[in-house]
């Protein structure tokens, strides 16, 4: 198993540009999590999906869309990119939405918005 | 905004010695769970305490909750260079994660 894996690794974009960051997990979870981590911040969610056709905001949605194509992806859309933005995004997994359940995370994501 | 908060920011001992970090947190919860970060990496679990627990251990790891006080305690014993890394606590409140901002831990050899 690969666990959960994202794509890319890293990317620049320039203000105002839209990128889509890509999470796919091969664990058959139904639960699946976008955060982003900023230096002296922890990580905060971004939005969260507890199965496959539901979404909800978490703690810092503005300026993200998310939307989960099937019970594997979980995929994080910036549309108009601002430097606010720049930030190590993680994504993570579980295999249901209880209170007992580790998450799973990704390699992350290092986003450089310029 | 952030659930937990670690205390310390940094810490930095020697090989051989325990490392005690702690977490504190504002609002009840469904379990605390403990992750490692290496630099540039993702984030590992190392731990899961529900909130009717008090202790648990993990290998070299000791994990303890005090629900009264909202904390909780990682004890890393014998401590080895490998351990160099940030530990991050995360509060579990209905599926809503917080993060608090980490431990730093440097274990020189």
């Amino acid at each position: 198993n690969a666990g959960v894996t994202q794509t890319p690794k890293f990317q620049v974009l320039k203000t105002g540009q839209s990128m889509t960051l890509q999470c796919a997990q091969d664990m058959n979870h139904n639960s699946m999590y976008w955060y982003r981590q900023d230096p002296g911040m922890g990580l905060r969610l971004i939005y969260y999906s507890a199965s496959e056709g539901t979404t909800d905001k978490g703690e810092v949605p503005n300026g993200y869309n998310v939307s989960r194509l099937n019970k594997r992806e979980f995929s994080l859309r910036l549309e108009s990119a601002a430097p606010s933005q720049t930030s190590v995004y993680f994504c993570a997994s579980t295999a249901s939405s209880g209170s007992t359940d580790t998450q799973y995370f990704g390699p992350g994501t290092r986003l450089t918005v310029l | 905004s952030q659930q937990g908060e670690e205390d310390p920011q940094a810490l930095s001992i020697q090989e051989g010695e325990n490392a005690t970090m702690n977490c504190s947190y504002k609002t009840s919860i469904n379990n605390l769970q403990w992750y490692r970060q290496n630099s540039g990496r993702g984030l590992v679990h190392l731990i899961l305490i529900r909130s009717n627990e008090r202790e648990k251990h993990s290998g070299r790891l000791r994990v303890t909750l005090d629900t009264s006080k909202k904390s909780s305690s990682l004890l890393i014993t014998a401590s080895r260079a490998a351990d160099t890394a940030s530990y991050f606590c995360a509060t579990d409140n209905n599926n809503d994660m917080r993060f608090g901002a980490g431990t730093r831990l440097t274990v020189k050899p």
